[in-house]
């Protein structure tokens, strides 16, 4: 079963503003994970933030974490067309990740 | 240097057939996973092997099993193929399982007719 719910489902943005998505779980966690997938092919590893981090950065993606509320969210800044992608918020589970449905991001050149 | 390889890339069965689908890791990854991808939807996870051991399994039949070779490469297999088992077969390895950083393939794009 899915773990993450990620939210919105489908979001359309013009190149140079900032999107935002969010993730929520529903189990404690050791760390959440968020992948990008383009066309329905393989998935490419964004970031991760452990438990214990509140926010992380990397290039122009910035990532929180607030496990009291069981969210995350994952902004992306100064968005080109190239974004235009799936993203997905995984948790881990034991030995295993669960992922959500996906936020399908579209950026309008 | 080679990322994670699956084989085939596209593949149509018949109902009832039965299929296997390749996956070889980036050198040095002990750990390979499997995941079901049906369009609009999240990877749903199947199984994790680590060090040629069953690790977890997803909920998903018994129709549905994996191995993983000495060279850690691995293999899924489908028996009793149904129309619902059409989907995209994510492979991802890692360096030593769990919710690590994981690095997927470009799948396999199985179509049951």
């Amino acid at each position: 079963s899915q773990q993450g719910e990620e939210d919105p489902q489908a979001l359309s943005i013009q190149e140079g503003e900032n999107a935002t998505m969010n993730c929520s779980y529903k189990t404690s966690i050791n760390n959440l994970q968020w992948y990008r997938q383009n066309s329905g092919r393989g998935l490419v590893h964004l970031i991760l933030i452990r438990s214990n981090e509140r926010e992380k950065h990397s290039g122009r993606l910035r990532v929180t974490l607030d496990t009291s509320k069981k969210s995350s969210s994952l902004l992306i800044t100064a968005s080109r067309a190239a974004d235009t992608a799936s993203y997905f918020c995984a948790t881990d589970n034991n030995n295993d990740m669960r992922f959500g449905a996906g936020t399908r991001l579209t950026v309008k050149p | 240097d080679a990322g994670v390889t699956q084989s085939p890339t596209h593949l149509i069965k018949t109902r009832g057939q039965h299929v296997t689908l390749r996956c070889s890791p980036i050198s040095g990854h002990k750990s390979v996973s499997w995941y079901q991808q049906v369009l609009g939807q999240g990877p749903q996870f199947i199984f994790q092997y680590y060090e040629k051991e069953e690790r977890g399994r997803g909920n998903f039949p018994d129709r549905f099993s994996a191995r993983q070779f000495p060279n850690y490469s691995s293999e899924l297999n489908v028996n009793a193929l149904l129309l619902g088992d059409s989907a995209l077969y994510l492979c991802a390895s890692s360096l030593r399982g769990g919710a690590t950083e994981a690095f997927f393939g470009q799948g396999t794009r199985l179509t049951v007719v």
